[in-house]
């Protein structure tokens, strides 16, 4: 079974506009992490953010907002006010403990591009 | 400054032939993981490590092999064995002992076998 399902292999939005990147996730752990990675045509991987299982609150990191819904497992990235820039591919992680050892899990990725 | 190094950048090899890539971290992270990226796909853990002279395979291990002799150090072999190399690789590290902390990556290594 999937550690880490993004569902949408490609998305558009227009610039200036809000998106929204899906992701799904699937552990026992009831201690874990969420990440979302922005990947450009270079290839290096930019941490966005982190949600952390405990926490209450969503996170967010100036234009990134991360939509947590932890009964659904659901993790989405919220870009707003998108930008060219934007345009990359985008990958949603979980860290979780697994027989003593820290897993970091990928999800397969979104590539968003963002239309003039 | 640090960060993670991974050479060589682009790396050419025969069939059947084994090839050692490189992956070097001055962050004094304890843990370390080396995945492949395939055109359009997303990131596959092969092996990663918790401390030094331990490691994991993950989802992808046949046909590869790692050693993690010093802290700072995690390179993996790709070995004859291993059907279809050709792949972006990518290392990374993180602080040991919490989910809390995020991974950081090399620039990546593409591994071409002709």
């Amino acid at each position: 079974a999937q550690k880490i399902t993004q569902t949408q292999p490609g998305m558009f939005v227009q610039e200036k506009e809000a998106v929204t990147l899906d992701c799904t996730y699937d552990t026992s752990d009831p201690s874990y992490g969420l990440f979302w990675y922005k990947q450009p045509s270079s290839g290096e991987m930019i941490f966005l953010i982190y949600q952390g299982s405990y926490d209450q609150q969503n996170a967010t990191e100036g234009r990134y907002s991360l939509n947590f819904q932890k009964a659904r497992k659901s993790a989405n990235l919220v870009i707003s006010a998108s930008q060219l820039g934007d345009s990359a591919m985008y990958f949603c992680a979980m860290r979780e403990s697994s027989g003593g050892y820290q897993k970091v899990t990928f999800g397969t990725g979104t590539k968003l591009q963002v239309i003039p | 400054d640090g960060g993670i190094t991974q050479s060589p950048k682009y790396l050419f090899r025969k069939e059947g032939q084994n090839v050692t890539l490189s992956c070097e971290q001055n962050l004094n992270h304890d843990a370390m993981y080396w995945y492949r990226q395939d055109p359009g796909q997303g990131l596959r853990l092969i092996y990663y490590s918790q401390i030094v002279n331990d490691f994991q395979k993950g989802d992808i291990a046949e046909g590869y092999s790692v050693s993690r002799e010093k802290k700072e150090s995690f390179p993996l072999t790709v070995t004859s064995a291993q059907k279809n190399p050709t792949a972006f690789y990518l290392c990374a590290s993180s602080i040991g002992g919490t989910v809390g902390t995020e991974a950081f990556f090399g620039q990546g290594t593409r591994l071409t076998v002709v």
